[in-house]
């Protein structure tokens, strides 16, 4: 599975939106882009996945590059309960399910 | 629906010692995931059970850890005997099938803490 690099740590304030960089230069054609994360004390938690296209569901937005090289996961209203560590993941389809995570970047979301 | 169990949430053992940890899956999931997450680290897979056969046991430490999902349901993970660098939370997740793309569901751990 591609390497991805994120930044170690970002902050945001509520209410504003929330952007996450996810570099994956070497990624496959045939490799996924997913975002989890994990909020203190918890598992970690699915928020979205896209191969080419940008997807949106209720809980953010995907933005990848059109060379597929990066993406951005979009918080559009960040809240306090948005502060968590967020891990980019990429993973070849149609392989055994194994997520290989990085450290992700811990969004603190300011009041 | 009811999420991922697992017992016990924290678990504090002497080195040496043996140690187990139990996850019930979502119900009608057949994969379950077992992952060791290290303080300042992102999870990593241990093992992968596809029903109760093992599809990926790669980076499970088999000297030591061993893990059984009897019936495709219910799974443990033991440790014996434990190490000091065993400390870590133990994450047990689920998900519906082995393909993708789908999401995984994650348990809240096991905090263990070795002496």
């Amino acid at each position: 599975d591609a390497k991805t690099t994120q930044p170690p740590s970002m902050d945001c304030a509520e209410g504003r939106a929330a952007n996450l960089p996810c570099n994956h230069s070497t990624i496959s054609g045939n490799e996924y882009v997913y975002w989890y994360r994990q909020i203190h004390s918890q598992g970690p938690q699915y928020i979205i996945h896209g191969l080419k296209n940008n997807e949106t569901n209720e809980m953010a937005s995907l933005i990848i590059t059109e060379d597929r090289k990066s993406s951005t996961l979009i918080l559009p209203h960040a809240t306090l309960r948005d502060t968590a560590v967020y891990y980019c993941i990429v993973r070849v389809a149609g392989s055994n399910y194994k997520l290989t995570f990085g450290k992700g970047t811990l969004l603190t979301v300011n009041p | 629906e009811a999420g991922v169990a697992q017992s016990p949430r924290y678990k504090i053992i002497e080195k040496r010692q043996s140690v187990a940890f139990w996850c019930n899956p979502i119900s009608g999931h057949a994969t379950l995931y077992w992952y060791q997450q290290i303080l300042g680290q992102g999870p990593k897979l241990l093992i992968q059970f596809q029903n109760n056969g093992v599809v990926d046991d790669s980076q499970l430490p088999k000297d030591r850890f061993s893990a059984e999902r009897l019936k495709g349901v219910d799974s443990t993970l033991k440790i014996q005997p434990a190490k000091l660098e065993d400390s870590a939370v133990y994450l047990c997740a689920s998900s519906f099938t082995g393909t993708d793309p789908y999401e995984q569901y994650f348990g809240p751990g096991t905090r263990l803490t070795v002496t």
